[in-house]
């Protein structure tokens, strides 16, 4: 599957460290979401972008910065994370924020040591 | 904002039988309700959905059944097969809340043979 991507698929990093993830959506759709994944809890909204500005900041920690300089990309940006940051980081796409079906990408799977 | 509470967190079955969960949310203005399907290791995606207009939902062996009084939907899964098992999301759609999915706890289905 190949309609949303993300890079890298896998990162360990120092909570000194600044990283960013990468997602990229080959479906011409125009919001974009990144959502956290931790075990034993459900799918947290963390952002939402709409034609690339931002409708949504679900009381995130400014550690994470989100930047979407077009439809088809959005990054998040990390900066002194710390070790209950370790997550699945999933990104997602939809036609609009009207559009029903979010398409998930396959994730970072982010280690704060 | 919306909370939805999703049960069983665990579900094992019989290779054949059936499989139901059920969520709860809390807003009565939520509209739309999806359930995803996340295989280990792979990206959660959409198996169907319900709008509140609707009473039941039906795509092959999977149903989607709302009770918008009572507030809650459940996913029927019968006749299940190995390849069922994976974490199922239910989540929920306020009205006026664009595409922002407030997912419930994710229950495993394991489905033996």
């Amino acid at each position: 599957e190949t309609g949303v991507t993300q890079t890298p698929r896998h990162l360990v990093m120092g909570m000194t460290n600044k990283k960013s993830l990468k997602c990229e959506q080959h479906l011409g759709h125009n919001a974009m979401y990144w959502y956290k994944q931790s075990a034993k809890k459900p799918l947290e909204l963390m952002f939402v972008y709409n034609f690339k500005e931002q409708t949504e900041n679900n009381s995130v920690p400014s550690r994470f910065s989100p930047e979407c300089p077009n439809s088809s990309h959005l990054f998040l940006h990390l900066h002194t994370l710390q070790p209950e940051d370790s997550a699945l980081y999933l990104c997602a796409s939809s036609q609009g924020t009207g559009g029903d079906e979010q398409y998930f990408g396959p994730g970072t799977r982010l280690t704060v040591t | 904002g919306e909370n939805v509470e999703q049960h069983p967190s665990t579900l094992s079955v019989q290779e054949g039988d059936s499989a139901v969960i059920k969520c709860t949310y809390s807003d009565s203005a939520s509209n739309y309700f999806p359930w995803y399907k996340q295989e280990l290791g792979k990206r959660p995606q959409l198996i169907i959905d319900i709008r509140s207009n609707v009473g039941e939902k039906k795509d092959q062996r999977i149903a989607v059944t709302l009770n918008k009084t009572a507030k809650h939907f459940s996913l029927h899964i019968t006749e299940t097969q190995p390849e069922d098992s994976a974490v199922y999301f239910c989540a929920a759609r306020l009205n006026n809340a664009g595409n922002m999915l407030t997912f419930g706890g994710g229950t495993r289905l394991m489905v033996k043979p």
